[in-house]
């Protein structure tokens, strides 16, 4: 069964600063997404990647950066935090699109 | 695009219940997947079923393309089952998953 780990689980910052959280998936799937769930918006796809070095805009991405260093890693960027931006985030992987998606445990993050 | 509508929104069952959770689809559908998320965790793929019927232990996903619709069934509920579930479609053409708000299942003892 996939893999996916994400970083930090619980991460608590100030409006306006800079937070990253980190996707790593160890099946060597082609495809990573990051997504964010809220009550009453079910998930959003924020951005996804197809492999290495790409990188595509998911429904949500405002505010929000990307960028997929390897096969395996995913980041995604919070660069000047609002408080709009607390969420429970999600990584997911598939082997290609359309796929089973595997998720990570999940990150949450409350901006202050 | 997709729009995806799930019903009940919750349902409380007492242990042994059997569930039927509803997905419904605003447009024709290619890839449809039920997901099962832990109270405050992780979703973890529960189906990957496009078409037909599938059956995994006590649960059964059955999606009608031409209804535009799929359902998923638990029968002989126990408490472990508890928590939300979650379906998501890609519309023809697509291969992007819209997912529904989920239906928030409680299974008492």
């Amino acid at each position: 069964e996939a893999a996916v780990t994400q970083s930090p689980r619980n991460k608590v910052t100030v409006t306006g600063g800079n937070v990253t959280l980190s996707c790593r998936q160890t099946n060597s799937h082609n495809y990573m997404y990051w997504y964010r769930q809220d009550t009453g918006h079910g998930l959003r796809l924020i951005h996804y990647s197809y492999g290495a070095g790409n990188l595509q805009i998911g429904d949500v991405p405002d505010g929000y950066k990307a960028t997929r260093t390897t096969q395996e890693d995913f980041f995604l960027l919070l660069e000047l935090a609002s408080p709009s931006q607390t969420s429970l985030y999600f990584c997911a992987s598939s082997e290609n699109s359309g796929n089973t998606l595997y998720f990570g445990e999940g990150s949450r993050l409350i901006v202050v | 695009g997709q729009q995806v509508q799930q019903s009940p929104t919750s349902l409380v069952l007492q242990e042994g219940e059997n569930a039927e959770l509803q997905c419904n689809f605003s447009t024709s559908l290619n890839s449809m997947q039920w997901f099962y998320q832990r109270p405050g965790g992780s979703l973890i793929s529960v189906f990957y079923n496009p078409s037909g019927t599938k059956q995994s232990g006590r649960l059964t996903s059955t999606t009608v393309i031409k209804e535009r619709r799929s359902s998923l069934h638990i029968s002989s509920s126990q408490i472990t089952d508890s928590g939300t579930y979650l379906c998501a479609s890609a519309s023809s053409g697509s291969w992007q998953l819209i997912f529904g708000s989920g239906t928030q299942l409680t299974v008492m003892p």
